[in-house]
């Protein structure tokens, strides 16, 4: 089956420092999607890509859907406490549009 | 605007007792919905979707099924628990083309 590969596992970060993590699939999807998961709770879509190239913010949040529509990435900039937590890539395709998700990045913001 | 329902919060059942978690959504039609099991800081796993009421796909073979009575009603059983079925387990629905949104999630202790 399909496959999400994310990277990296996990990170220590100092407060105020910028994130990067990626995700990348041997397998095409038609959007990319970014969710963020606090403990004990359900993941929340941060941001959502639907085109090959596409940029988009939310706030101190970037992604971009890779151009072969094969990878992604999020950018976190200017960490805060809060921003602890997991973070996963998804990818939609198939004629059922089926998420699928990668494998997690967990970020911790040292204060 | 649509909301995903899924209940109960936190659940400790017996080996070998039975098991039913349920979910709704409200504020839709015909969205696709899924479950998701999820192990201790580890990544998400597809367990079932369905794309209408009846048509289930399950992605591992294991002790639970689930159903789709209704439209935007989906439920997770098993005949009967065992230790490894423990977990969080996420109910999620999504548009035919778009981003899922998840539960609050169920936390499943098998004693």
């Amino acid at each position: 089956g399909q496959q999400l590969n994310q990277s990296p596992q996990s990170m220590f970060i100092q407060e105020g420092e910028d994130v990067s993590m990626n995700c990348t699939s041997s397998s095409i999807f038609n959007t990319w999607l970014w969710y963020k998961q606090d403990p004990g709770e359900g993941p929340v879509l941060l941001i959502a890509l639907y085109k090959a190239g596409e940029l988009t913010s939310n706030g101190r949040l970037t992604a971009q859907f890779g151009i072969t529509r094969k990878d992604s990435f999020l950018n976190i900039s200017a960490s805060i406490p809060s921003d602890v937590g997991i973070y996963f890539c998804a990818g939609l395709s198939g004629g059922y549009q089926k998420v699928t998700f990668g494998t997690g990045t967990k970020l911790q913001v040292i204060p | 605007s649509q909301t995903i329902h899924q209940w109960p919060a936190t659940l400790v059942q017996p080996v070998g007792s039975p098991l039913s978690l349920e979910c709704t959504v409200e504020g839709t039609s015909n969205p696709n919905l899924y479950w998701y099991r999820q192990a201790a800081g580890r990544g998400l796993q597809l367990l079932f979707y369905s794309v209408g009421i009846g048509q289930i796909s399950s992605e591992v073979p294991q002790n639970l099924s689930a159903s789709r009575p209704q439209d935007r009603q989906f439920i997770l059983s098993s005949k009967k628990l065992l230790l490894s079925d423990s977990g969080f387990y996420l109910c999620a629905w999504s548009y035919q083309v778009g981003a899922a949104f998840f539960g609050q999630g169920t936390r499943l202790t098998v004693v």
